[in-house]
């Protein structure tokens, strides 16, 4: 079965510390995405990759950073920078562009817990 | 003004009733439309696709004006399981890929 996987769906963080989010996909699909959604709003972007080896911010990038050494896989680190970590984290991956339906593919995301 | 704006909601309405959400979007080179559903903690997935032509899919109707740059889904007989929150979804494509812009967001409850 073709799909996401980000883990782990549940993390606590003391103050001050780095973690990493894992998301890894076998769609086969170029662009992937890291959203942060906070408790009744919508999704906002942090990064994004339309390829292997580059990556771009989003509208909230700062506080985080994130690496596409492969197609698979596009980890998410928020680091004790970002002032306000707690939150539902979704990545998402999307078929090539001109392809397209243009549709997105979301893991059931990352829940983090700064303590 | 924002990207993708969507009724503030929620929305509470009885089981059979005939619900409409609008989303109004406001760049005019955005290119493909989309409804998603999310339910309570969860990821949010593809509810339709959106069509200039409208697009129907069972109970569910979704309109797109690229005139007035307004999108419309209309739930009709809602069952007490359509209770969730729809997200409206624009995207365009842009020379360095695809950009996603979400609404907020209406949450809608379906009362017995």
């Amino acid at each position: 079965d073709g799909g996401i996987t980000q883990s782990p769906k549940y993390l606590f963080r003391k103050e001050g510390q780095n973690v990493t989010l894992s998301c890894e996909q076998n769609l086969n699909h170029d662009a992937m995405y890291w959203y942060r959604q906070d408790p009744g709003q919508g999704l906002r972007l942090i990064y994004y990759s339309q390829i292997v080896n580059d990556f771009q911010k989003g509208d909230i990038a700062e506080g985080y950073s994130v690496s596409r050494e492969k197609k698979e896989s596009f980890p998410l680190t928020v680091t004790s920078a970002q002032k306000n970590p707690t939150a539902f984290y979704l990545c998402a991956s999307s078929i090539p562009q001109g392809a397209n339906t243009g549709e997105l593919f979301f893991g059931e995301g990352s829940r983090l817990t700064v303590l | 003004r924002k990207e993708v704006e969507q009724d503030p909601g929620p929305f509470n309405v009885p089981e059979g009733a005939t619900v409409a959400f609008n989303c109004t979007y406001s760049n005019s080179a955005s290119q493909s439309f989309f409804w998603y559903r999310q339910d309570c903690r969860k990821e949010p997935k593809l509810l339709m696709s959106v069509y200039s032509s409208g697009n129907e899919d069972g109970r569910f109707t979704a309109q797109l004006n690229r005139a007035s740059q307004y999108i419309s889904l209309l739930i009709r007989d809602s069952k007490l399981s359509d209770s969730a929150t729809y997200l409206c979804v624009v995207n365009m494509e842009l020379n360095y890929g695809q950009n996603f812009v979400f609404g907020p967001g209406t949450r809608l409850s379906v009362l017995p």
